[in-house]
């Protein structure tokens, strides 16, 4: 039962123009959601976040937006640079009915960004 | 730097073998996980563990065994390796509390065939 899901595998976008990669989720209980960026034989790396009482969540040239309603965030890059190319992954986090985070993520299956110069 | 670190880098074994991944970190956190990444699967959990004496199971724990030897170190065991255990593995670290985000070592890609 995948809870986050990247449908696309993959997106290609020329330098200069947005960039936009789509997150799905399942469950209502995700309190806060994380994008990050993995370049090749490297660990992933925290790009920008966002928590579930917000819509928007703007740093430098990325962006992530969060429709509760459809149960969909996105993150835009604006201006997309070659720099960029990268798997992205979505995360989100359960807030537990304790009220204390247990810090477990669950991801998406990422989307591979290239940026074509 | 404070930093978290993965050994080996690298590793081919043959099925049936014991293999053991090493995690160590310098940032004073808590919290460590093991996850594997598999082409089209995302990042997926396998355990966790909260403190010295916490250890839970993530959602593919079966074959996996782990062990929190210090607040800095934190090791995957494979007992008897079998090829589709083929993945890249990688530990990451947060802190306690609210914190959200999650630190990432550089991973071990573990070939078994």
């Amino acid at each position: 039962d995948q809870q986050v899901k990247q449908n696309s595998p993959s997106l290609s976008v020329q330098e200069g123009r947005i960039s936009i990669l789509n997150c799905d989720y399942t469950n209502s209980m995700f309190d806060y959601f994380l994008w990050y960026k993995k370049y090749p034989a490297e660990g992933p790396t925290f790009l920008i976040s966002i928590s579930s009482i917000k819509d928007k969540n703007e740093d430098g040239r990325f962006t992530v937006f969060l429709n509760k309603s459809a149960k969909h965030l996105s993150l835009h890059i604006v201006p997309s640079q070659p720099g960029d190319s990268a798997v992205y992954f979505c995360a989100a986090r359960v807030w537990s009915a304790g009220g204390t985070s247990y810090g477990k993520l669950t991801f998406g299956q990422g989307t591979i960004l290239t940026v074509h110069p | 730097d404070a930093d978290v670190t993965q050994t080996p880098r690298n590793r081919i074994t043959k099925t049936g073998k014991r293999i053991m991944l090493e995690c160590s970190q310098t940032k004073g956190h808590d919290r460590m996980y093991w996850y594997r990444q598999d082409p089209g699967l995302g990042l997926r959990l396998i355990y966790y563990s909260f403190d010295v004496k916490d250890i839970n199971k993530g959602e593919i724990s079966d074959g996996y065994s782990v062990s929190r030897q210090a607040q800095a170190k934190f090791s995957l065991s494979l007992e008897s390796a079998i090829p589709n255990q083929t993945a890249l593995y990688f530990c990451a670290t947060s802190r306690g509390g609210s914190q959200r985000e999650q630190f990432f070592g550089p991973g071990t890609r573990l070939t078994v065939l």
